[in-house]
Protein backbone atom coordinates (compact mmCIF):
# COMPACT_ATOMS: atom_id res chain seq x y z
CA UNK A 1 0.00 0.00 0.00
CA UNK A 2 1.60 3.03 -1.03
CA UNK A 3 1.27 5.99 1.66
CA UNK A 4 0.80 9.62 0.93
CA UNK A 5 3.72 11.72 -0.96
CA UNK A 6 4.30 14.63 -1.95
CA UNK A 7 6.08 17.38 -4.44
CA UNK A 8 8.36 18.77 -4.51
CA UNK A 9 9.96 18.40 -1.01
CA UNK A 10 11.96 21.79 -1.19
CA UNK A 11 10.80 25.00 -2.80
CA UNK A 12 12.06 29.04 -2.90
CA UNK A 13 10.48 31.22 -4.67
CA UNK A 14 10.00 35.22 -4.57
CA UNK A 15 7.69 37.47 -2.80
CA UNK A 16 4.95 37.74 -5.33
CA UNK A 17 5.22 34.85 -7.50
CA UNK A 18 2.90 32.03 -7.56
CA UNK A 19 3.53 27.96 -6.36
CA UNK A 20 2.07 24.78 -7.14
CA UNK A 21 2.24 21.56 -4.86
CA UNK A 22 1.15 18.34 -4.99
CA UNK A 23 -0.31 15.60 -3.53
CA UNK A 24 -0.71 12.14 -3.95
CA UNK A 25 -3.37 10.20 -1.32
CA UNK A 26 -2.53 7.25 0.16
CA UNK A 27 -4.53 4.00 -2.28
CA UNK A 28 -8.50 4.01 -1.44
CA UNK A 29 -8.39 7.37 0.00
CA UNK A 30 -10.93 9.79 -1.75
CA UNK A 31 -10.25 12.64 1.04
CA UNK A 32 -7.17 15.07 0.95
CA UNK A 33 -6.40 18.27 3.80
CA UNK A 34 -4.12 20.38 3.38
CA UNK A 35 -2.02 22.29 6.03
CA UNK A 36 0.01 25.09 6.99
CA UNK A 37 2.97 24.74 9.34
CA UNK A 38 4.96 27.47 10.31
CA UNK A 39 8.15 27.04 12.17
CA UNK A 40 7.84 25.75 16.18
CA UNK A 41 3.68 25.85 15.41
CA UNK A 42 1.31 23.24 15.06
CA UNK A 43 -0.65 22.57 11.31
CA UNK A 44 -2.95 24.74 10.41
CA UNK A 45 -5.79 23.21 7.88
CA UNK A 46 -6.23 25.14 4.79
CA UNK A 47 -8.88 23.45 3.10
CA UNK A 48 -10.37 19.87 2.13
CA UNK A 49 -11.55 17.97 -0.87
CA UNK A 50 -13.55 14.94 -1.23
CA UNK A 51 -14.54 13.46 -4.55
CA UNK A 52 -13.17 16.59 -6.46
CA UNK A 53 -14.96 19.14 -4.42
CA UNK A 54 -14.25 21.28 -1.37
CA UNK A 55 -15.48 20.25 1.77
CA UNK A 56 -14.45 22.91 4.30
CA UNK A 57 -11.90 26.02 4.35
CA UNK A 58 -9.76 27.80 7.17
CA UNK A 59 -9.20 30.96 7.67
CA UNK A 60 -6.87 31.33 4.76
CA UNK A 61 -7.39 34.02 1.91
CA UNK A 62 -8.98 33.32 -1.22
CA UNK A 63 -4.99 33.31 -2.77
CA UNK A 64 -4.69 29.67 -1.28
CA UNK A 65 -6.70 27.40 -3.93
CA UNK A 66 -6.96 23.67 -4.33
CA UNK A 67 -8.22 21.39 -7.03
CA UNK A 68 -8.69 17.45 -6.40
CA UNK A 69 -8.11 15.68 -9.57
CA UNK A 70 -10.67 12.30 -10.45
CA UNK A 71 -7.69 10.26 -8.94
CA UNK A 72 -8.07 11.47 -5.79
CA UNK A 73 -4.50 13.49 -6.28
CA UNK A 74 -4.54 17.12 -5.21
CA UNK A 75 -2.96 20.80 -5.67
CA UNK A 76 -2.57 23.42 -3.42
CA UNK A 77 -2.05 26.69 -5.24
CA UNK A 78 -0.93 29.81 -3.79
CA UNK A 79 -0.66 33.33 -5.61
CA UNK A 80 0.79 36.23 -5.12
CA UNK A 81 3.19 34.81 -2.28
CA UNK A 82 4.16 36.41 0.47
CA UNK A 83 7.19 36.12 3.20
CA UNK A 84 4.39 34.89 5.92
CA UNK A 85 4.10 31.94 3.31
CA UNK A 86 7.10 30.55 4.18
CA UNK A 87 6.44 26.98 5.70
CA UNK A 88 6.04 23.76 5.86
CA UNK A 89 2.79 22.72 3.76
CA UNK A 90 1.39 19.14 4.87
CA UNK A 91 -0.97 16.76 2.63
CA UNK A 92 -3.38 14.64 4.54
CA UNK A 93 -5.60 12.05 2.84
CA UNK A 94 -8.13 9.79 4.67
CA UNK A 95 -11.05 7.06 3.17
CA UNK A 96 -13.20 9.58 3.21
CA UNK A 97 -17.38 7.89 3.73
CA UNK A 98 -20.25 10.01 3.97
CA UNK A 99 -20.32 10.39 7.39
CA UNK A 100 -17.00 11.25 8.66
CA UNK A 101 -13.63 10.91 7.00
CA UNK A 102 -11.87 8.78 9.79
CA UNK A 103 -7.96 9.29 10.33
CA UNK A 104 -6.00 11.73 8.75
CA UNK A 105 -2.48 10.23 7.06
CA UNK A 106 0.27 12.55 6.46
CA UNK A 107 2.15 12.67 3.85
CA UNK A 108 6.05 14.22 4.20
CA UNK A 109 5.55 17.55 3.32
CA UNK A 110 6.73 20.28 1.29
CA UNK A 111 9.16 23.16 2.79
CA UNK A 112 8.69 26.79 1.18
CA UNK A 113 10.91 29.29 1.43
CA UNK A 114 9.41 32.90 0.14
CA UNK A 115 12.43 35.79 -0.22
CA UNK B 1 -14.64 26.83 18.10
CA UNK B 2 -12.13 24.52 19.18
CA UNK B 3 -9.08 25.09 21.06
CA UNK B 4 -5.83 22.53 22.21
CA UNK B 5 -3.90 23.47 24.64
CA UNK B 6 -0.22 21.38 25.41
CA UNK B 7 1.43 23.59 28.19
CA UNK B 8 5.11 21.79 28.04
CA UNK B 9 6.97 23.04 25.13
CA UNK B 10 9.82 20.87 26.00
CA UNK B 11 10.08 17.38 27.80
CA UNK B 12 12.78 15.18 28.43
CA UNK B 13 12.96 11.36 29.63
CA UNK B 14 15.57 8.97 30.14
CA UNK B 15 15.77 5.66 27.69
CA UNK B 16 13.93 3.39 29.26
CA UNK B 17 11.74 5.39 31.16
CA UNK B 18 8.07 6.73 31.30
CA UNK B 19 6.71 10.14 30.29
CA UNK B 20 3.79 11.41 30.14
CA UNK B 21 2.62 14.78 27.72
CA UNK B 22 -0.24 17.18 28.78
CA UNK B 23 -2.94 17.84 26.51
CA UNK B 24 -6.30 19.70 27.67
CA UNK B 25 -9.06 20.69 24.81
CA UNK B 26 -11.95 22.96 24.77
CA UNK B 27 -15.03 21.98 22.79
CA UNK B 28 -18.94 22.55 23.24
CA UNK B 29 -18.68 18.90 20.80
CA UNK B 30 -20.02 15.65 22.93
CA UNK B 31 -18.58 13.25 20.16
CA UNK B 32 -15.51 14.13 18.78
CA UNK B 33 -12.03 12.07 17.93
CA UNK B 34 -8.92 12.71 19.64
CA UNK B 35 -5.38 11.86 18.70
CA UNK B 36 -1.36 11.82 19.27
CA UNK B 37 0.53 12.49 16.16
CA UNK B 38 4.71 12.36 16.44
CA UNK B 39 6.68 14.64 13.78
CA UNK B 40 10.28 13.48 13.99
CA UNK B 41 13.07 15.42 12.39
CA UNK B 42 12.13 13.93 9.03
CA UNK B 43 8.64 16.20 9.43
CA UNK B 44 6.67 13.32 8.65
CA UNK B 45 3.18 13.23 10.77
CA UNK B 46 3.17 10.24 12.25
CA UNK B 47 -0.52 8.95 14.01
CA UNK B 48 0.51 7.47 17.51
CA UNK B 49 -2.78 6.96 18.74
CA UNK B 50 -6.17 7.48 18.79
CA UNK B 51 -9.17 7.93 20.92
CA UNK B 52 -13.02 8.09 20.31
CA UNK B 53 -14.91 10.17 22.87
CA UNK B 54 -18.06 8.21 23.31
CA UNK B 55 -15.41 4.71 24.38
CA UNK B 56 -14.61 4.99 27.78
CA UNK B 57 -11.94 2.79 27.95
CA UNK B 58 -8.29 4.58 26.96
CA UNK B 59 -6.59 3.44 23.97
CA UNK B 60 -3.64 1.40 24.13
CA UNK B 61 -0.92 0.92 21.25
CA UNK B 62 2.21 -1.20 22.74
CA UNK B 63 3.89 1.39 24.79
CA UNK B 64 1.68 4.35 23.85
CA UNK B 65 -1.49 4.48 26.29
CA UNK B 66 -3.49 7.60 26.95
CA UNK B 67 -5.21 9.23 29.79
CA UNK B 68 -8.77 10.40 28.59
CA UNK B 69 -10.76 12.67 31.10
CA UNK B 70 -13.79 14.09 29.15
CA UNK B 71 -14.94 15.98 31.96
CA UNK B 72 -12.19 17.44 32.93
CA UNK B 73 -11.26 17.84 28.81
CA UNK B 74 -8.05 16.30 29.24
CA UNK B 75 -6.11 13.69 27.20
CA UNK B 76 -2.51 12.82 28.35
CA UNK B 77 -0.17 10.18 26.56
CA UNK B 78 2.24 8.20 28.62
CA UNK B 79 5.30 6.51 26.64
CA UNK B 80 6.31 3.41 28.39
CA UNK B 81 9.86 2.18 28.44
CA UNK B 82 10.81 5.33 26.07
CA UNK B 83 13.56 4.73 22.74
CA UNK B 84 15.84 6.87 21.35
CA UNK B 85 13.80 6.71 18.21
CA UNK B 86 10.44 8.23 20.57
CA UNK B 87 12.71 11.60 20.34
CA UNK B 88 10.17 13.70 18.09
CA UNK B 89 7.64 16.66 18.47
CA UNK B 90 4.57 15.42 19.56
CA UNK B 91 1.30 17.36 18.82
CA UNK B 92 -2.16 16.66 20.27
CA UNK B 93 -5.36 17.18 17.88
CA UNK B 94 -9.26 17.39 17.97
CA UNK B 95 -11.89 16.13 15.34
CA UNK B 96 -15.35 16.89 15.33
CA UNK B 97 -17.37 13.84 14.54
CA UNK B 98 -19.89 15.62 12.43
CA UNK B 99 -19.18 16.36 8.84
CA UNK B 100 -19.33 20.24 9.14
CA UNK B 101 -17.10 23.13 7.43
CA UNK B 102 -14.42 19.61 6.33
CA UNK B 103 -13.62 17.69 9.13
CA UNK B 104 -10.17 19.31 9.77
CA UNK B 105 -7.82 18.68 12.62
CA UNK B 106 -7.40 21.39 15.08
CA UNK B 107 -3.94 21.05 16.68
CA UNK B 108 -2.13 21.85 19.90
CA UNK B 109 1.59 23.46 19.31
CA UNK B 110 3.49 20.44 20.28
CA UNK B 111 5.42 19.03 23.08
CA UNK B 112 9.56 18.63 21.85
CA UNK B 113 10.85 15.13 23.34
CA UNK B 114 14.56 14.20 23.88
CA UNK B 115 15.33 10.36 24.85
CA UNK B 116 17.98 10.34 26.98
CA UNK B 117 20.64 7.54 26.79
Amino acid sequence: ETGVTQSPTHLIKTRGQQVTLRCSSQSGHNTVSWYQQALGQGPQFIFQYYREEENGRGNFPPRFSGLQFPNYSSELNVNALELDDSALYLCASSPGTSRSQETQYFGPGTRLLVL
Amino acid sequence: AQTVTQSQPEMSVQEAETVTLSCTYDTSENNYYLFWYKQPPSRQMILVIRQEAYKQQNATENRFSVNFQKAAKSFSLKISDSQLGDTAMYFCAFRRTQKRSGDKLTFGTGTRLAVRP
